[in-house]
């Protein structure tokens, strides 16, 4: 069964602080593994698109790293800045079909 | 530029109520179009896509239909509403995802079924 998970649910740090948000996929065929950052009630936002030749993807303060071995990515967001509070969607793109959706991780960075 | 509209922006209906939801995309020609719901609290779940006119595919069994008239309009339609209907309905569109083009998405749509 193609799925993704992301961990943690949700996660609370101070402004400036860093943080790593996980993501594990298991699907086939895979073509490429996507980031997304979603305000609340607006439309998800791409950050990093990365194929699976690719380790790792940097977009201003956010840096995806990607492991087609494991199947395990992650989004490490640097000097984290109250902006940054959001949703982030981990999306797993299979070749020929569509893309499968995680759960997503609820970041709040507080002052 | 291309840029992804969808109205309205939110939308209250009684539960047996019709539906239809419009997207249109600019600044493009022939993208691969999609329409999402998100629940609260839940990841998002794709409801049907189009790589043409005329062209729609399902993923899931449920009341909703989709259409594409014309190239850069795509509508989500519904002849009776039920309350599990209620969500965050996006549109979005892309080139081409086995090549790692970006899928862009529309400000998205609240329903509440009442």
């Amino acid at each position: 069964k193609n799925q993704v998970e992301q961990s943690p649910q949700s996660l609370i740090i101070l402004e400036g602080k860093n943080c790593t948000l996980q993501c594990n996929y298991t699907v086939s065929p895979f073509s490429n593994l996507r980031w997304y950052k979603q305000d609340t009630g607006r439309g998800p936002v791409s950050l990093t698109i990365m194929t699976f030749s690719e380790n790792t993807k940097s977009n201003g303060r956010y840096t995806a790293t990607l492991d087609a071995d494991t199947k395990q990515s992650s989004l490490h967001i640097t000097a984290s800045q109250l902006s940054d509070s959001a949703s982030y969607i981990c999306v797993a793109a299979l070749y020929g079909q569509n893309f499968v959706f995680g759960p997503g991780t609820r970041l709040s960075v507080l002052p | 530029s291309q840029t992804i509209h969808q109205w309205p922006a939110t939308l209250v209906q009684p539960v047996g109520s019709p539906l239809s939801l419009e997207c249109t995309v600019e600044g493009t020609s022939n993208p691969n179009l999609y329409w999402y719901r998100q629940a609260a609290g839940r990841g998002l779940q794709l409801l049907f896509y189009s790589v043409g006119i005329g062209q729609i595919s399902s993923e899931v069994p449920q009341n909703l239909s989709a259409s594409r008239p014309q190239d850069r309009q795509f509508i989500l339609s519904s002849k009776k509403l039920l309350l599990s209907d209620s969500g965050f309905y996006l549109c979005a569109w892309d080139r081409d995802r086995d090549r790692g083009y970006e899928q862009y998405f529309g400000p998205g749509t609240r329903l509440t079924v009442t």
